[in-house]
């Protein structure tokens, strides 16, 4: 089973971009047909799918957030990131990043981290 | 999208009971891809159940599911002190995939 360390900042100011790193440990993102995604949890709130990655870049999004985001891999680093630009304190959230397979659910899961976006 | 709504919102029972927690689709769940997971404070969640009734690895027995298209279940059958948690059904057949609001099951 992978691990998912999870780095990048805690605060973000209104109307720039939060950019989080997803690395994977005891496993190769390149080799593996499986899909790397992102989900975040604002307070109070359900958790949200907010896209996924597969090892060759392909990309789908929830149609919710799809003109503000961009996921990204960088096998060679083990890496996925996320990207949401435009962001304002409705993005505050924890964001989690987690690895899937076509019709499976997400599993492991990063430890999250706490996004506030204030000024 | 597919909303689930889960229910109760939160279930107070005392360790050894049963504990029986619901999700319920707006819509029929394709080939009932529905996950359960565990979230404890400050914790990511964690993988319980998935195609709505395969224990993931791990996973002990006392945990099941059950449940098809539209409604589904998740039961536990002996709560244990480290059970008291929140739990989230998810469905993963259709994007967007969407979790349920969440049932917190707590110490009576």
């Amino acid at each position: 089973q992978p691990q998912l360390q999870q780095s990048g900042p805690g605060l973000v100011r209104p109307s720039e971009t939060l950019s989080l790193t997803c690395t994977v440990s005891y496993g190769s993102i390149g080799r593996e047909s499986y899909f790397w995604g992102w989900i975040r949890q604002p307070p109070g709130k359900r958790l949200e799918w907010i896209g996924s990655i597969f090892n060759n870049g392909n990309t789908y999004y929830n149609e919710s957030l799809k003109s503000r985001v961009t996921i990204s891999v960088d096998t060679s680093k083990n890496q996925f990131s996320l990207n949401l630009s435009s962001v304002t304190a409705a993005d505050t959230a924890v964001y989690y990043c987690a690895r899937h397979r076509t019709v499976r659910p997400f599993d492991p899961w990063g430890q999250g981290t706490q996004v506030t976006v204030s000024s | 999208e597919i909303v689930l709504t889960q229910s109760p919102g939160t279930l107070s029972l005392s360790p050894g009971e049963r504990a029986t927690l619901s999700c319920g689709a707006s819509q029929s769940v394709d080939s009932n891809y529905l996950a359960w997971y565990q979230q404890k404070p400050g914790q990511a969640p964690s993988l319980l159940i998935y195609a709505a009734s395969t224990r993931a690895t791990g996973i002990p027995d006392r945990f099941s599911g059950s449940g098809s298209g539209t409604d589904f279940t998740l039961t536990v059958s002996r709560l244990e002190p480290e059970d008291f948690a929140v739990y989230y059904c998810q469905q993963y057949g259709r994007s967007p995939y969407t979790f349920g609001q969440g049932t917190k099951l707590e110490i009576k």
